[in-house]
């Protein structure tokens, strides 16, 4: 079975523009869950989503979004890009949201923002 | 939210136990305690989790203190393969709102 995907691998964007990373979760897994991971840190909550509906959210600025699709697939969007948005997206899933299950990672989409 | 705290790193010989400790003196009573691994240039990748009894499966085993406030996790033998960032942290077991907070964690250095 395919593990979570995450695309792209690799993205360089500049100074105040827009990017979209995209998760596919596996399958027969509901709750995709968004984090970031600054070099040498541990992965930051960003968000987290269950059928379609947001529930939870990190301690991000209003420029982080982002949406579950009906196939469970999700989309983080980050508008107006800073430097320090330079970081390792990680993707998890799981099959619910409860905090007794495990959550399985992607292996993350790499942003530089120049 | 509660928190958790690891040292920063530590060193193991191959083939011998090691005892990773993690503080959380701030658990709610609901919390589980989970452990997460992160090889290099990889996504974190789950471990083991519990909530007060020793749990074991075939990757490692979870010690948790009578008054939970601290958990070891415990590799039985070490490879050179378990040379990795080890994060503890804490769930809540709810299905609602959900906050998930990882640390610093602990890097694990195994030496041949």
């Amino acid at each position: 079975d395919a593990g979570v995907t995450q695309s792209p691998t690799h993205l360089i964007k500049t100074r105040g523009q827009h990017v979209t990373l995209r998760c596919s979760p596996i399958s027969g897994h509901k709750s995709v869950s968004w984090y970031q991971q600054v070099l040498g840190q541990g992965p930051q909550f960003i968000f987290q989503y269950y059928e379609k509906e947001e529930r939870g959210r990190g301690n991000f600025p209003d420029r982080f979004s982002a949406r579950q699709f009906p196939n469970y697939s999700s989309e983080l969007n980050v508008n107006a890009l800073l430097l320090g948005d330079s970081a390792l997206y990680l993707c998890a899933s799981s099959i619910r949201t409860s905090g007794i299950g495990e959550q399985f990672f992607g292996p993350g989409t790499r942003l530089t923002v120049l | 939210d509660a928190k958790t705290t690891q040292p920063n790193s530590m060193e193991s010989n191959e083939e011998e136990p090691v005892h990773l400790p993690c503080n959380h003196s701030t658990i709610s009573g609901t919390d589980y305690i989970h452990w997460y691994r992160q090889l290099p240039s990889q996504g974190p990748e789950y471990v083991i989790h519990g909530l007060t009894s020793n749990v074991n499966n075939r990757m490692a085993s979870l010690a948790i203190a009578e008054d939970r406030k601290s958990s070891t996790l415990i590799l039985h033998r070490a490879t050179l393969r378990d040379a990795a960032v080890y994060y503890c942290i804490l769930r809540s077991p709810g299905g609602g709102y959900q906050k998930v907070t990882f640390g610093i964690g602990t890097k694990l250095q195994v030496i041949p």
